[in-house]
């Protein structure tokens, strides 16, 4: 399995609306609505943002959103503030057949 | 609130063994899956290993197939990661996360990581 297709890296200004994609296959991003994001700050442990492809948990900030279009994920980051800057990762589960996961390549987002 | 606390990690040399443990608290351990989930230094995330909340299914990533094993003791509230014939690619943070409901497919919440380093 390989890993999702993330953009290295995404800048903005504060304030502007940033979007990151996250590119699979039928198998896995296509497949199914189990899609999740997570922040990463430098040496701390990931957090999630969204799951189900545009599901948010409580304690997120509705400045996170995602969304899903055929074999392509986006995370939209709306009002990007300076605490936003850190990397993103997507992940999908892969099923039917298998049970495993596949993570994207990340991407870091700066806020300029 | 709940807490994971990742123990274990340190330098091993190639072929040889180390357990991870990690100790949850703030929820009933027994009622949901766990994974570990590791990231090699500078990379990105790779999902190893998950256990049903019994301990009656694991599953793993076809890099450690056969080399490591995921258990837990529910009546310690704990995970283990037993890593077996350990190899330098193997060396990453490994991370234990919760799976937040039955029929969920996503990481809540880490633990902070432990850091596992295979090198002769």
């Amino acid at each position: 399995q390989s890993a999702l297709t993330q953009p290295a890296s995404v800048s903005g200004s504060p304030g502007q609306s940033i979007t990151i994609s996250c590119s699979g296959t039928s198998s896995d991003v296509g497949g199914g609505s189990y899609v999740s994001w997570y922040q990463q700050h430098p040496g701390k442990a990931p957090r999630l943002l969204i799951y189900d492809v545009t599901k948010r948990p409580s304690g997120v900030s509705n400045r996170f959103s995602g969304s899903k279009s055929g074999n392509t994920a986006s995370l939209t980051i709306s009002g990007l503030q300076a605490e936003d800057e850190a990397d993103y990762f997507c992940c999908s589960y892969v099923g039917s057949s298998t049970f495993n996961y596949v993570f994207g390549t990340g991407t870091k987002v700066t806020v300029l | 609130q709940v807490q994971l606390v990742e123990s274990g990690g340190g330098v091993v040399q190639p072929g040889g063994s180390l357990r991870l443990s990690c100790a949850a608290s703030g929820f009933t351990f027994s009622s949901y899956g766990m994974h570990w989930v590791r990231q090699a230094p500078g990379k990105g995330l790779e999902w190893v290993s998950f256990i049903h909340y019994d301990g009656s299914n694991t599953y793993y990533a076809d890099s450690v197939k056969g080399r490591f094993t995921i258990s837990r003791d529910n009546s310690k509230d704990t995970l283990y990661l037993q890593m077996n014939s350990l190899r330098p690619e193997d060396t990453a943070v490994y991370y234990c996360a919760k799976r937040p409901s039955s029929a969920s497919y996503s990481f809540d919440p880490w633990g902070q990581g432990a850091l596992v380093t295979v090198s002769s």
